[in-house]
């Protein structure tokens, strides 16, 4: 399976900025996802990141909150603007490879104060 | 749209106590079952993909069935190392995954 590093591992963020968290993969893979997890809760798709193009995302998620990024095949960005405290949450990053199946990395924990 | 109910939410047993873990689903065109295993403050762990009814899959002391309405997650003498929250998740399109809310396991010794 691929090896996925995920940054930051944690921060905590005052209300009203921003946060980008990066995932970078050891291959290439065919997609790239991010998930939001909150507290006590499951995981939630919050957008397919596409590389060389706009992101997909799911009902309730939109790009001026949750900007993606995809310049390459190995690496991908998720901002989360603006924050309040209703953003805090588990970040998570997952791909799928031609010869794997979904790997997660360790996800960033996010508390906004 | 795809819905995925586990339980139960929460389960504890005594080591080398058998039991089993329940992911019902329903989904229009099932590309792929996957159970997952998570620890606290990481990220999920792949255990095992079921693609079609019948289809059983084992590693150390778990193992995996499906059938067109649920999967079932045995475990066989659990050891504390097992404890964990079990994630159950269902993808129709071939790539994004619904996932439901988890069975968080507890084996004391």
């Amino acid at each position: 399976s691929a090896v996925i590093s995920q940054k930051p591992s944690r921060d905590i963020c005052q209300r009203g900025t921003s946060l980008t968290i990066q995932c970078q993969v050891d291959s290439q893979v065919t997609m790239m996802f991010w998930y939001r997890q909150q507290p006590g809760q499951s995981l939630t798709l919050i957008a397919t990141a596409n590389q060389g193009s706009e992101a997909t995302y799911e009902s309730g998620f939109v790009i001026d909150k949750f900007p993606i990024s995809r310049p390459n095949l190995t690496f991908s960005t998720l901002t989360v603007s603006n924050m309040s405290p209703e953003d805090s949450s588990i970040y998570l990053c997952s791909v799928v490879g031609q010869t794997y199946g979904y790997t997660f990395g360790s996800g960033t924990r996010l508390t906004v104060v | 749209e795809d819905q995925v109910t586990q339980s139960p939410e929460a389960l504890r047993l005594q080591e080398g106590e058998s039991s089993s873990l329940n992911c019902s689903y329903t989904v229009s065109g099932l590309r792929g079952l996957f159970w997952y295993r998570q620890d606290p403050g990481k990220g999920p762990e792949f255990l095992f993909t079921l693609y079609s009814a019948g289809e059983e899959k084992e590693k150390e002391r778990l193992k995996a069935t499906l059938t067109k309405k649920e999967s079932f997650l045995h475990i066989t003498a659990p050891k504390p190392e097992d404890s964990a929250t079990y994630l159950c998740a269902v993808t129709h399109s071939g790539y994004a995954l619904n996932f439901g809310k988890g069975t968080s396991l507890l084996v004391t010794p």
